[in-house]
């Protein structure tokens, strides 16, 4: 069965330094999500993107952070300049389509601690 | 805004006996809904949705949920518990308003036990 995959597991950072997360969506899929769980508290939407460009974000998705395609494989978020309150658990996600056919699919998650 | 509320933070249950997890949601237009399940140091996944149609929905696992318009509700469901049931579960709710976007709005989550 097809799934999102991410990587690394584990990320661990000092503050103010840039951090990269990868996933690769299933392939088929064209909708692709970050959302974040800040441990023991529930899971946040970071961010949605479709056709090479951001189509929702929310509050926390600030200057700070930015997402890629770089491939037809890939998508990627960054961080620019990390702080302590980033660290959390990052899951990446795709759907296949929007509305009816929103069912997204999370990858493991990337567990990012910041220093 | 749409917001969803698990009022329990743990459900404990003996094996074989029947297990709800309580999920209420607030949205503008019509809702999506979704429940995920995530076990330790797993991903969140796919256990089932309600869309449109039955409002009793079936999905993995043999859980199920009733969606209750009036009751902005949409509980989770199983006969018959297991101990492999035993899982963080999370409702979440997306706007079924025409342009509406598609994020996600998750639950606290709800802790299930199985015990023996």
């Amino acid at each position: 069965e097809p799934e999102v995959t991410q990587t690394p597991s584990h990320q661990v950072t000092q503050m103010g330094q840039e951090v990269i997360l990868r996933c690769v969506p299933i392939s088929n899929h064209l909708y692709f999500y970050w959302y974040r769980q800040i441990l023991g508290q529930k899971v946040e939407f970071l961010v949605s993107f479709y056709n090479n460009e951001i189509s929702e974000k929310s509050e926390i998705f600030d200057d700070q952070f930015s997402v890629e395609r770089p491939d037809g494989s890939n998508f990627t978020l960054k961080i620019r300049s990390t702080k302590l309150e980033d660290s959390a658990m990052y899951f990446c996600a795709s759907s296949i389509g929007q509305g009816k056919y929103n069912e997204q699919f999370f990858g493991p998650g990337t567990r990012l601690t910041v220093l | 805004a749409q917001s969803v509320a698990q009022p329990e933070d743990q459900v404990n249950v003996a094996e074989g006996n029947p297990l709800t997890v309580k999920c209420t949601y607030s949205v503008s237009g019509n809702p999506y809904l979704f429940w995920y399940v995530q076990y330790p140091n797993r991903g969140l996944q796919f256990l089932l949705k309600y869309i449109t149609g039955d409002n009793l929905v079936k999905g993995s696992y043999g859980f199920e949920a009733e969606f209750n318009k009036s009751q902005t509700s949409f509980h989770l469901k199983k006969p018959s518990a297991l101990v492999s049931d035993s899982a963080l579960y999370f409702c979440a709710v997306r706007d079924g308003l025409t342009g509406g976007g598609n994020k996600l709005t998750f639950g606290t989550g709800t802790q299930l036990k199985v015990e023996l």
